[in-house]
């Protein structure tokens, strides 16, 4: 079955302006998840949706905003960019939808995000 | 706060068994699992410790000791497509990964 797609691949914005970047799951998968990876600070989790429920978010400003719809299709956005928002945005979609058990988390190719 | 740190980076030759190791501390932890991630790829799952003791997937095996907040991923009859980064990373509950500083594996002929 199809793997977990992200659009765009790649973007290049400028300080100031605002991006909305989309994750299509695996079909069936209601939990998505979003990360951010730079080199310097790793992978960070942003957060994660089931259901169209966030149900956990990391330590990002409220510039970072996400949604889940009904098909379980997420977005998330990032209004007034700034420089240092340069990264790779990566998805990650699960079947596993409990507080405590952990589902094998596929990710998506991710977002490459510039900021100019 | 939560942090799990690794080596930046082994080196090892192909054939070979390389252990990446993963230390963390943390107010809980529902299981430890591991992701390789290749050079411009996405991290795909490798292996997940939801109790304590050792998990075998074929090459690669993974082993959790929540007393010693230590785990470790061991990887054998090393390949040259093994060259890869190697993240640890905590399952904090619903699905939130906090992820390991991250080891660079190179594997030379």
């Amino acid at each position: 079955k199809a793997g977990v797609t992200q659009t765009p691949r790649y973007l290049i914005k400028t300080r100031g302006q605002q991006v909305t970047l989309s994750c299509s799951p695996i079909s069936g998968h209601r939990s998505v998840s979003w990360y951010q990876q730079t080199p310097g600070q790793g992978l960070q989790f942003l957060f994660e949706y089931f259901s169209e429920t966030q149900r956990n978010k990391g330590n990002f400003p409220g510039r970072f905003s996400g949604r889940q719809f009904s098909n379980s299709r997420s977005e998330m956005n990032v209004s007034t960019l700034e420089l240092g928002d340069s990264a790779l945005y990566l998805c990650a979609s699960s079947l596993v939808g409990s507080a405590t058990d952990y589902g094998e988390q596929f990710f998506g190719p991710g977002t490459r995000l510039t900021v100019l | 706060g939560q942090s799990l740190e690794q080596p930046s980076e082994v080196t090892a030759v192909e054939g070979a068994i390389v252990q990446i190791n993963c230390t963390y501390q943390t107010s809980g932890f529902y299981g430890l699992s591991w992701y390789q991630q290749h050079d411009g790829g996405a991290p795909t799952f490798l292996s997940y410790n939801a109790l304590d003791g050792l998990e075998e997937t074929g090459r690669f095996s993974s082993f959790l000791s929540r007393s010693d907040s230590y785990g470790y991923l061991l990887l054998q009859e090393l390949q040259m497509k093994d060259s890869a980064s190697y993240f640890c990373a905590g399952n904090t509950g619903f699905q939130k990964l906090v992820f390991g500083t991250g080891t660079r594996l190179l594997v030379s002929p």
